[in-house]
């Protein structure tokens, strides 16, 4: 099984400011990994498909990087919809899929 | 625009048996894996399986393989993920989410991209 371990576990930050969260995979996962925000009392969303497509409708504050085992998911200017926990999640080894446990990001 | 609409929630005994649906409102359910998702109080997301309802070819989590029964219905466009025996650890909120799908560029995405509402489910004694 691909681990994917996320950090921080906690991110607090204020509107406006520019948030960085990372996703580590225990080995190669290529280009496969996901981003999906879920806020509060609502179902996931995705972001970010193969490491850095923006899926539909996603603004363009989202973006994603990375490849292999080291990812990034930035937004330029945290909006206060933004805050909320966001997950990685790789395909690599579908139908094996794994979720990283999750970085919350919460206002300072 | 598609939809998945899951049962309501459901408060059960221990070793009670249990099944929830989630059902696919633009008769496109063939065409696509459904995948199940567990996400137990205040955790994160776990995959449980998925199937693929138009010939019911169905693969499990190792973590989850012969503890549930992910089916599906193509006739209904439903699926269902069902529990012989409920443990009060059963208690989550559980998602039907669709798998892959083409974009408005006719670029496959293998992701998940449309979620069910989640059903709750309450294993209490």
């Amino acid at each position: 099984e691909i681990v994917l371990t996320q950090s921080p576990a906690t991110l607090s930050l204020s509107p406006g400011e520019r948030a960085t969260l990372s996703c580590r995979a225990s080995r190669s996962v290529s280009g496969f990994l996901a981003w999906y925000q879920q806020r509060p009392g609502q179902v996931p969303r995705l972001l970010i498909y193969d490491a850095s497509n923006r899926a539909a409708g996603i603004p363009a504050r989202f973006s994603g990087s990375g490849s292999g085992t080291d990812f990034t998911l930035t937004i330029s200017s945290l909006e206060p919809e933004d805050f909320a926990v966001y997950y990685c999640q790789q395909r690599s080894d579908w139908p094996l899929i794994t979720f990283g446990q999750g970085t919350r990001l919460e206002i300072k | 625009e598609v939809q998945l609409v899951q049962s309501g929630a459901e408060v059960k005994k221990p070793g009670e048996s249990l099944k929830i649906s989630c059902k696919e409102s633009g008769n496109k359910l063939t065409r696509y894996w459904i995948g199940w998702v567990r996400q137990m109080p205040g955790k994160g997301l776990e995959l449980m399986g998925f199937i693929y309802p138009s010939d019911s070819d169905t693969k499990y989590s190792p973590s989850f393989q012969g503890q549930v029964t992910i089916s599906a219905d193509k006739s209904i466009n439903t699926a269902y993920v069902q529990w012989s025996s409920l443990k009060a650890s059963d208690t989550a909120m559980y998602y039907c989410a669709r798998w892959g799908y083409y974009n408005s560029s006719g670029i496959h995405v293998a992701a998940f991209d449309i979620w069910g509402q989640g059903t709750m489910v309450t294993v209490s004694s």
